[in-house]
């Protein structure tokens, strides 16, 4: 089975500074990672992802994760945040060669403050 | 190109009614998987359905159960409802093989 751990609740930052919201994984098998935003009363949006190849993922608004196998992480990071990033970010696995379900963490509520 | 488009947005049910929840997936896709978020909490796998069938399901009792029909679209249906059901549930949908959900906005229930 897997397990996803976000060791942060809740973080708050003021606005254009940097932000790293961390995950931290358990699986048996080789997985797949995503981190994905919810803002307040939407669904979840899919931030972005690791399947394979470069360890460095990128998304449209500048937030990166990278893949640590060794760490077994997937940590969050962008280098200047703006007040409209505000919301709860998660992070998720899949197996690799399942059935695509998601195991999701708890939740990290990202809160910018001007 | 309509996302994923769920129904009811809110309902409030009494405990031990029967509730249905509705989903139509984004244009191309044919996975449905439910999932549900307690308050405070991070969405939990209910079930995916492919091809009309029940394809995995997550740990949750008989109580909830589903459907796909042949337009792919989706119910999830919780009978005997408890105080503990009352959660925000989201249904996305996916194309097989395709990592990554695209997900509704959810229908927030509320037992009473």
């Amino acid at each position: 089975a897997q397990s996803v751990t976000q060791l942060d609740s809740q973080v708050p930052v003021f606005e254009e500074a940097p932000v790293e919201l961390r995950c931290n994984y358990s699986s048996s098998v080789s997985v797949y990672l995503f981190w994905y935003v919810q803002y307040p009363n939407q669904g979840l949006q899919l931030l972005l992802k690791y399947l394979s190849g470069s360890t460095l993922v990128e998304s449209i608004n500048g937030f990166e994760a990278e893949f640590n196998k060794s760490q077994t992480s997937f940590h969050l990071r962008k280098p200047s945040v703006h007040i409209s990033d505000t919301a709860e970010y998660f992070c998720a696995v899949s197996t690799q060669g399942g059935s695509e379900k998601l195991v999701f963490g708890k939740g990290t509520k990202l809160t910018v403050n001007p | 190109d309509a996302g994923v488009t769920q129904s009811p947005t809110h309902l409030i049910k009494t405990r031990g009614q029967q509730v249905t929840l509705r989903c139509s997936p984004k244009s191309g896709h044919d996975t449905v998987s439910w999932y549900q978020q307690a308050l405070g909490q991070g969405p939990q796998f209910i079930f995916q359905y492919y091809e009309e069938e029940e394809r995995q399901r997550g740990n949750f009792p008989d109580r909830f159960s589903g459907h796909q029909f042949p337009n792919y679209s989706s119910e999830l249906n919780v009978n005997a409802l408890l105080l503990g059901d009352s959660a925000l549930y989201l249904c996305a949908s996916s194309l097989p093989g395709v990592h990554g959900y695209t997900f509704g906005s959810g229908t927030r229930l509320t037992v009473v």
